[in-house]
C-alpha cells in the first residue's frame, strides 16, 4: 500500500521477554518517528531518523529501547526486558520533502506485556 | 482543558452544531502548530497547520486560532457530523526544521446524530 505499515499490530508478550516492532515507510519519505501512546494519552516522541544522519534518540525513555533504521528503509523499534508499563501503542510516522509538519503515521502497533 | 491520568476531556456535540476544541500550549518558543485527528484503533490524521505569524487559518470546515500571548490554540469545526467523532490533538512544534512534535493529551469529540 501506499501509507506508512505497522507490523505487528497486535503483540503480547510476558514481562522479561524481548520485543520488536517494525515500521515500513512510505517510499521516498526520508524522516522517520517513532511516538508511544499509552491508554487515554498523547504521544510521547521517542526517536527520529532523518537520512542518513545519526538519529535523535532524545525521547527513549530507557536503554532497554532501541531503534535502528538504515537509510530511508525499514525502521524496527527493540525492547528488550519488556515490563507492564511499556504496555501502548507504538506508532511510526514519515514525512516527505514539504515544510510542514504533517506526518503521516501508521496504525500502530499495540504492546501489551503480561 | 487539560486531563490527568485516564480521562480524556470529551466534548459531545449534535450533529450540525459547530465544535470548538481547545488547546493549551507549553512552549513559548514554538513556532508552529498543528491539528490531528484520531479515529478509533488508527493513527493520527493531519487537519490543518498554522505558523505563529498568523493568529487564524481556515481549511474546509476547519478554523484554527492561534493566541500566542496566553499560549492557546482553539480547532472550530463547523456543522460537525458523525463522521468527526475521534480524539483530536494538537501539536506543537519549537525544533525546528526536524518537526519533532510535542503532542498534547487531546480531547474526546462525540458526535451525536
Amino acid at each position: 500500500g501506499a501509507g506508512v505499515s505497522q507490523s505487528p499490530s497486535n503483540k503480547v508478550t510476558e514481562k522479561g521477554k524481548d520485543v520488536e516492532l517494525r515500521c515500513d515507510p512510505i517510499s521516498g519519505h526520508t524522516a522517520l518517528y517513532w511516538y508511544r501512546q499509552r491508554l487515554g494519552q498523547g504521544l510521547e516522541f521517542l526517536i527520529y531518523f532523518q537520512g542518513n544522519s545519526a538519529p535523535d534518540k532524545s525521547g527513549l525513555p530507557s536503554d532497554r529501547f532501541s531503534a535502528e533504521r538504515t537509510g530511508e528503509s525499514v525502521s524496527t523499534l527493540t525492547i528488550q526486558r519488556t515490563q507492564q508499563e511499556d504496555s501502548a501503542v507504538y506508532l511510526c510516522a514519515t514525512k516527505g520533502g514539504s515544510n510542514t509538519g504533517e506526518l503521516f503515521f501508521g496504525e500502530g502497533s499495540r504492546l501489551t506485556v503480561l | 482543558g487539560e486531563s490527568v491520568g485516564l480521562h480524556l476531556p470529551t466534548l459531545s456535540v449534535q450533529e450540525g452544531d459547530n465544535s470548538i476544541i481547545n488547546c493549551a500550549y507549553s512552549n513559548s518558543a514554538s513556532d508552529y502548530f498543528i491539528w490531528y485527528k484520531q479515529e478509533s484503533g488508527k493513527g493520527p490524521q493531519f487537519i490543518i497547520d498554522i505558523r505563529s505569524n498568523m493568529d487564524k487559518r481556515q481549511g474546509q470546515r476547519v478554523t484554527v486560532l492561534l493566541n500566542k500571548t496566553v499560549k492557546h490554540l482553539s480547532l472550530q469545526i463547523a456543522a460537525t457530523q458523525p463522521g468527526d467523532s475521534a480524539v483530536y490533538f494538537c501539536a506543537e512544534n519549537s525544533g525546528g526544521s526536524n518537526y519533532k512534535l510535542t503532542f498534547g493529551k487531546g480531547t474526546l469529540l462525540t458526535v451525536n446524530p
